[in-house]
């Protein structure tokens, strides 16, 4: 099962900013937090990663609370393209090997 | 950089048939996932290789289904004798090593009919 709760949708206006959070209440030291995206039953997309401090990359920033029991992945600006369902999962670094996918969060960037 | 690559990216079978599913992971990178995901439903680990080797198939059906990923060439999902239930798309990821990023393919369509 996953250990990451996220909502099930949300809307973002195109050019806003979308928050996607996440709950991960029992993340263990040696866990990352894992962000991909699934752009209409295309193969998922990796968006960004992190362990303690925020990431910030080309697609994305990744806010990680101090005591790591949830996060926020921020498009700055979101696009009608960025519309997909996105999955938050911590995965441990020393002895992970897949991913446990969650039904993630449908997000929709409307017009 | 070439990414994960998946042939074919739709296969329609006849009940009974075999599908093979193949996976050219990103070059420089020797672990390989396959994933599946049901209609409406999310993705579901089936099975992790190393080149020549099984690491962990833990999310493989017992029959019918068999993965490798041989010294030379693609890494191989063999369906033996489809059902209607096998239709999914099927994702393939890879990584450099076990601990990194997973890179996924665009998924092969497997319909059965």
């Amino acid at each position: 099962d996953a250990k990451t709760t996220q909502p099930t949708s949300m809307d973002c206006a195109e050019g806003r900013a979308a928050n996607l959070p996440c709950n991960h209440s029992t993340i263990s030291g040696n866990e990352y937090v894992y962000w991909y995206r699934q752009i209409h039953s295309q193969g998922p997309q990796y968006i960004i990663h992190g362990l303690k401090n925020n990431e910030t990359n080309e697609m994305a920033s990744l806010i990680i609370t101090e005591d790591r029991k949830s996060s926020t992945l921020i498009l700055p600006h979101a696009t009608l393209r960025d519309t997909a369902v996105y999955y938050c999962i911590v995965r441990d670094y020393n002895y992970g090997q897949n991913f446990v996918f969650g039904p993630g969060t449908r997000l929709s960037v409307l017009p | 950089n070439a990414g994960v690559m998946q042939n074919p990216r739709h296969l329609v079978r006849r009940r009974g048939q075999e599908a093979r599913l193949r996976c050219s992971p990103m070059k420089g990178h020797s672990h390989v996932y396959w994933y599946r995901q049901l209609p409406e439903e999310g993705l579901k680990f089936m099975v992790y290789l190393q080149k020549e080797n099984i690491i962990d198939e833990s999310g493989m059906p017992k029959e019918r289904f068999s993965a490798e990923f041989p010294k030379e060439g693609p890494s191989i999902l063999r369906i033996q004798q489809v059902v209607r239930g096998d239709s999914a798309a099927y994702f393939c990821a890879s990584s450099r090593q076990v601990q990194e990023t997973q890179y996924f393919g665009p998924g092969t369509r497997l319909l059965v009919l």
